[in-house]
């Protein structure tokens, strides 16, 4: 969907090095999501957001941190905590609390020099 | 937590058959389950979903059943076409003030033509 923007594309982290991926949305959404995406395992939940300055945990949160200070950004930071931060990152949102279609970012393909 | 595995893992089939993916649910209290299709490096994108309240739902070649007393739900894709060749995630969300969704490990659909 055109209305969620992932950045960068590609993402490079050197050892010990805390690398930030952005995610912006203009579809108004209240929730938006942190995936993670490896060969053969499907996307799993990093982190979430239902509402701006709150977040919760999902399933795979260790060595990531988020932020919601505004309703259209939500940025994942992938710490040095994170061992094996290689993967393709996935953002994206839903209108609401209720069960609403999630609509997905193109994807940030980090990787470890 | 919720646990969903999904089979076969990669499919193949010829131009013009049916192909058929399902997957199985732990949370009894899911009742959102929608299906994306994910090209290679691409977003995943919804291509159908249901609600516990209807057994099936279908849009044009494709269709989704759910057995919600057998906690499963299937994927129906009739006259394939090369197109359709992707990766198919099922998943599911209980949507009770908790929108997470937890998807199944994806099937790998190759379309011979």
């Amino acid at each position: 969907d055109g209305g969620i923007t992932q950045s960068p594309k590609y993402l490079f982290r050197k050892e010990g090095q805390n690398v930030t991926l952005s995610c912006e949305q203009n579809l108004n959404h209240d929730a938006m999501y942190w995936y993670r995406q490896d060969p053969g395992q499907g996307l799993r939940l990093i982190y979430y957001s239902q509402i701006v300055n709150d977040f919760q945990k999902g399933d795979i949160a260790e060595g990531y941190s988020v932020s919601r200070e505004k309703k259209e950004s939500f940025p994942l930071t992938v710490t040095s905590a994170q061992k094996n931060p290689t993967a393709f990152y996935l953002c994206a949102s839903t209108p609401d609390r209720g069960n609403q279609p999630q609509h997905f970012g193109d994807g940030t393909r980090l990787s470890i020099l | 937590g919720e646990n969903v595995e999904q089979h076969p893992s990669t499919l193949s089939v010829q131009e013009g058959d049916s192909a058929v993916i399902k997957c199985t649910y732990s949370d009894s209290a899911s009742n959102y389950f929608p299906w994306y299709k994910q090209e290679l490096g691409k977003r995943p994108q919804l291509i159908i979903d249901i609600r516990s309240n209807v057994g099936e739902k279908k849009d044009q070649r494709i269709a989704v059943t759910l057995n919600k007393t057998a906690k499963h739900f299937s994927l129906h894709i009739t006259e394939t076409q090369p197109e359709d060749s992707a990766v198919y995630f099922c998943a599911a969300s209980n949507g009770f003030g908790n929108e997470k969704l937890t998807f199944g490990t994806g099937t790998r659909l190759t379309i011979i033509p």
